[in-house]
C-alpha cells in the first residue's frame, strides 16, 4: 500500500514549456485534490476532483488544467510555465475528511 | 467564509521545553479540526484531529481540544524533543454531509527544537 505517491520529484522548466504532474493513490478515494505551497502562503488550492471524470477549480486555479480520467489517477498539467508557478506542488486524496498528502513535486521555472 | 489563523512562526525551543501553537477558527456550522505536521522535504501528514466541541486530540505527546466557545485548537506537547522540528498546519473542515469536504489550512508554523 503505497498511500499516494507522485512523479516527478524535481523539475525545472524554462518559461513557455509545458508538463504534466502526475499523482496516484491505492486507496480507492473519490476525492483528489492538487495544492500549491509558497513560502509565507501556507496551502492553496489548485484543482479539485469528487470522482472518476469530474474536475472543479479551487483557489488558483488559472495557468493550470487537470484531468481524473481514471478513479486512481489525478494530473495536473501546466501548459505555458511561467516564474510564478514555481512552488511545491502536493496531491492529497480523501474518503473522509482527513487527506492523504503525497510528497510533493518542487517544481522551478526559469 | 472559514478561515484558519495560526501563531505566527518561527518557533525555537530547546529540547524538553513545553510547546503551544495557537490556532483560531472562523466558520459556519460544526466543522472538523486538524493539526497536521510537514517534516523537512515531506508532504503532509495527519498529526491529530477533532470532529466535536470539548473533544481531545492526541498522538506522539500532541494534544489539541476542541473549543467551541473559543473558536480555538491550540496544539500543546508536554516535552518537545529535536524530532518534532517541523512544520505544523491547523485546518479545518466544513460540516459533516457536504458532498465535497474542503479543507481550508492556515499557513503554518515552523518549530525548530535545538539540543
Amino acid at each position: 500500500n503505497a498511500g499516494v505517491t507522485q512523479t516527478p520529484k524535481f523539475r525545472v522548466l524554462k518559461t513557455g514549456q509545458s508538463m504534466t504532474l502526475l499523482c496516484a493513490q491505492d486507496m480507492n478515494h473519490e476525492y483528489m485534490y492538487w495544492y500549491r505551497q509558497d513560502p509565507g502562503m501556507g496551502l492553496r488550492l489548485i484543482h479539485y476532483s469528487v470522482g472518476e471524470g469530474t474536475t472543479a477549480k479551487g483557489e488558483v486555479p488559472d495557468g493550470y488544467n487537470v484531468s481524473r480520467l481514471k478513479k486512481q489517477n489525478f494530473l495536473l498539467g501546466l501548459e505555458s510555465a511561467a516564474p510564478s508557478q514555481t512552488s511545491v506542488y502536493f496531491c492529497a486524496s480523501t474518503q473522509g475528511k482527513e487527506q492523504y498528502f503525497g510528497p510533493g513535486t518542487r517544481l522551478t521555472v526559469t | 467564509g472559514n478561515s484558519v489563523t495560526q501563531m505566527e512562526g518561527p518557533v525555537t525551543l530547546s529540547e524538553e521545553a513545553f510547546l503551544t501553537i495557537n490556532c483560531t477558527y472562523t466558520a459556519t456550522g460544526y466543522p472538523s479540526l486538524f493539526w497536521y505536521v510537514q517534516y523537512p522535504g515531506e508532504g503532509l501528514q495527519l498529526l491529530l484531529k477533532a470532529t466535536k466541541a470539548d473533544d481531545k486530540g492526541s498522538n506522539k505527546g500532541f494534544e489539541a481540544t476542541y473549543r467551541k466557545e473559543t473558536t480555538s485548537f491550540h496544539l500543546e506537547k508536554g516535552s518537545v524533543q529535536v524530532s518534532d522540528s517541523a512544520v505544523y498546519f491547523c485546518a479545518l473542515s466544513g460540516a459533516p454531509k457536504t458532498s465535497y469536504d474542503k479543507v481550508i489550512f492556515g499557513p503554518g508554523t515552523s518549530l525548530s527544537v535545538i539540543p
